[in-house]
């Protein structure tokens, strides 16, 4: 199972919306929807921002909207924020003891 | 607060085993299934395996081998023990929490350690 593609970083500017695309083959995403996002600011613990494709955790600003589409998973954060700049990793888990990752895509907030 | 509380940073030399603990606390130790995933320098996070809260183990099959998870329920730690170190296992490992089965979030991780440094070099 190879890693899942993310282009290796975006940049925007405050307060417009980004896209950050997670593509993988359907062996990666398998017939569920267990898609999650990530959220990692350096030498801080990761942090779940989306799962089951779409859903928000609590605490999590509506700001962060997850989508699928074939084998493509996306990330949209709107009205981005300087505390937005991180690195963000998508997951899939596509059968019995297999999850998959993505590349990763540093996220600029110019 | 949910808390990971991970091992600090290790040198080893090729060839070595290196232990990286992760302190749970509330009821993740006795309730919630347990991820360790590592990451690369310039690479994605990977997945090495999981352990139940019955104390079962699965591992990817590229660890099988040179890796072990255990747990020790007087202290609600979970460990990981990777052996034959070489260059190639330098990375940040991280253990993670994933809701049990009927839980909402099963087969995500909705919390992680801070991580802990693994560096391989002679």
């Amino acid at each position: 199972q190879s890693a899942l593609t993310q282009p290796a970083s975006v940049s925007e500017s405050p307060g417009q919306s980004v896209t950050i695309p997670c593509t993988g083959t359907s062996s990666d995403f398998g017939p569920y929807n267990y898609v999650s996002w990530y959220q990692l600011h350096p030498g801080k613990a990761p942090k779940l921002m989306i799962f089951d494709v779409y859903k928000r955790p609590s605490g999590v600003s509506n700001r962060f909207s997850g989508s699928k589409s074939g084998n493509t998973a996306s990330l949209t954060i709107s009205g981005l924020q300087a505390e937005d700049e991180a690195y963000y990793f998508c997951s899939s888990y596509a059968t019995t003891y297999t999850y998959v990752f993505g590349t990763g895509t540093k996220v600029t907030v110019l | 607060q949910v808390q990971l509380v991970q091992s600090g940073a290790e040198v080893k030399n090729p060839g070595a085993s290196v232990k990286v603990s992760c302190k749970t606390s509330g009821n993740t130790f006795t309730t919630y299934h347990m991820h360790w995933v590592r990451q690369a320098p310039g690479q994605g996070p990977e997945w090495m395996g999981i352990i139940y809260p019955s104390g079962r183990t699965q591992y990817t099959q590229k660890f099988q081998g040179r890796v072990t998870f255990t747990r020790d329920t007087s202290t609600s730690t979970v460990y990981m023990d990777l052996s034959s170190l070489r260059s190639e296992d330098t990375a940040i490992y991280y253990c993670a929490r994933e809701p049990a089965s009927s839980m909402e979030g099963q087969f995500s991780f909705d919390y992680w350690g801070q991580g802990s440094l693994v560096t391989v070099s002679s």
